[in-house]
């Protein structure tokens, strides 16, 4: 039973347009959100992250939106560059500050950047 | 800091063999994580150590697999033996209690 749910599996977007990668989530206890980012052969690094008490993050061009009322929660690349392509992972926690022992994983979304 | 190291990057070894991954945690991080990535089910979490003590090893998928954390430098997961279902990549990470985690490049391996 997948409690992250990314339910696309890729994206293709033009560079310079704005790329919107969802998630959502089915556990009510959640309170911390997290978005990786991976590139091939590489492991995930750490993104942006957003804590349920607010409802967006921005950090430069990344945007997180939540929604904890529809338990939707989005990504937002402005403008997209083509070093933006990657494998995008959400992944939540119930640890308040989204400790590492508590996250579970989407699917991941494949995020093409086409020139 | 050198970041997480696994070993080896790639493995292909036959059905039946044994196969074990290794992983050195950044130093000073006492949380350290096995994942197994697949396209079916994305970055499962396999078992963590928090102080080289496990304490969550429920995503083991069988007694095949077994981890062990001798000390806060260095862990091991081990497959025997290896079935070509278990086929994947397999991340380690660690970070310290309750904060951000940290992954290695991973080790893809290939069971024929």
């Amino acid at each position: 039973d997948q409690q992250v749910k990314q339910n696309s599996p890729s994206l293709s977007v033009q560079e310079g347009r704005i790329s919107i990668l969802n998630c959502d989530y089915t556990n009510s206890m959640f309170d911390y959100f997290l978005w990786y980012k991976k590139y091939p052969a590489e492991g995930p690094t750490f993104l942006i992250s957003i804590s349920s008490i607010k409802d967006k993050n921005e950090d430069g061009r990344f945007t997180v939106f939540l929604n904890k009322s529809a338990k939707h929660l989005s990504l937002h690349i402005v403008p997209s560059q083509p070093g933006d392509s990657a494998v995008y992972f959400c992944a939540a926690s119930a640890i308040s500050g989204g400790g590492a022992d508590g996250l579970t994983f989407g699917k991941g979304t494949h995020l093409i950047i086409q020139p | 800091d050198a970041g997480v190291i696994q070993s080896p990057r790639h493995e292909v070894t036959e059905m039946g063999q044994e196969v074990t991954l290794r992983c050195k945690p950044i130093s000073g991080h006492n949380s350290l994580f096995w994942y197994r990535q697949t396209m079916m089910r994305g970055l499962e979490l396999l078992i963590y150590f928090n102080n080289n003590v496990p304490i969550d090893d429920s995503g083991m998928p069988e007694d095949r697999f077994s981890a062990k954390m001798p000390n806060a430098s260095f862990s091991t997961l081990k497959i025997q033996p290896s079935e070509p279902r278990d086929s994947a990549v397999y991340f380690c990470a660690s970070s310290r209690t309750n904060e951000k985690l940290f992954f290695g490049s991973g080790t893809q391996l290939s069971v024929l």
